[in-house]
């Protein structure tokens, strides 16, 4: 039969400002929490990763918050660029298991 | 640079044929494997963890005997989709852990397009 895919939650944002992504995660064991970017017709992209000892992670242009209590997670983007425009999937990995859990993506749109 | 690479990228085969989907790690040895499926507009969804001469294990929901993995070596593993129907249209995705790039760091491949007519 026919699937009824998703309506992905988009966020539109000029280029040049800053953009945040969240994401809640389900597992309040998981230990490690990888953010990809997916851009149309490609694989995930690794982007930046952070392990549950760590509140926050900064790479070159992102930084990943992960807040423990309320199970959360967010990807900062500094100074967007229309080369983010893409779906960003956050991902958990439990302690005990060897496999991913994506969430269900969020499009970044960058407004010139 | 890529450092899990996929083939075909994008294959067109005719009801009722297989068709295989290869997943090679670059440069590192990758005792476990993912294959994952996505549909237009959703997240990813695992099929199937392929480890390294043993038998994959499925997912719930997934036919082991329609999706055949094979991982016979520590930088291949392979999907066949056999006797492919129209419904099984999609894109699949591979992804690898282990060697150099750490335990828990997971690379995805490309992707391969899959339509049956």
């Amino acid at each position: 039969g026919e699937s009824v895919g998703l309506h992905l939650p988009t966020l539109s944002v000029q280029e040049g400002d800053n953009s945040i992504i969240n994401c809640a995660y389900s597992n309040s064991a998981s230990d490690y929490f990888i953010w990809y970017k997916q851009e149309s017709g490609k694989g995930p992209q690794f982007i930046i990763d952070i392990r549950s000892n760590m509140d926050k992670r900064q790479g070159q242009r992102v930084t990943v918050l992960l807040n423990k209590t309320v199970k959360h997670l967010s990807l900062q983007i500094a100074a967007t660029q229309p080369g983010d425009s893409a779906v960003y999937f956050c991902a958990e990995n439990p302690p005990a298991g060897n496999k991913l859990t994506f969430g269900g993506g969020t499009r970044v749109l960058v407004k010139p | 640079g890529a450092v899990v690479s996929q083939h075909p990228s994008w294959v067109i085969c005719k009801s009722g044929t297989s068709v295989k989907i290869e997943c090679r790690s670059l440069d590192f040895q990758a005792t476990t494997m993912f294959w994952y499926r996505q549909f237009p507009k959703q997240s990813l969804m695992l099929m199937a963890t392929s480890n390294e001469g043993s038998k994959a294990t499925y997912e719930q929901g997934v036919e082991k005997d329609k999706f055949l993995i094979n991982h016979a070596s520590l930088t291949l593993s392979t999907l066949t989709v056999t006797s492919a129907h129209p419904e099984d249209s999609s894109f699949y995705i591979c992804s690898a852990r282990g060697g150099w790039l750490g335990r828990n760091t997971i690379y995805f491949g490309e992707g391969s397009w899959l339509t049956v007519v």
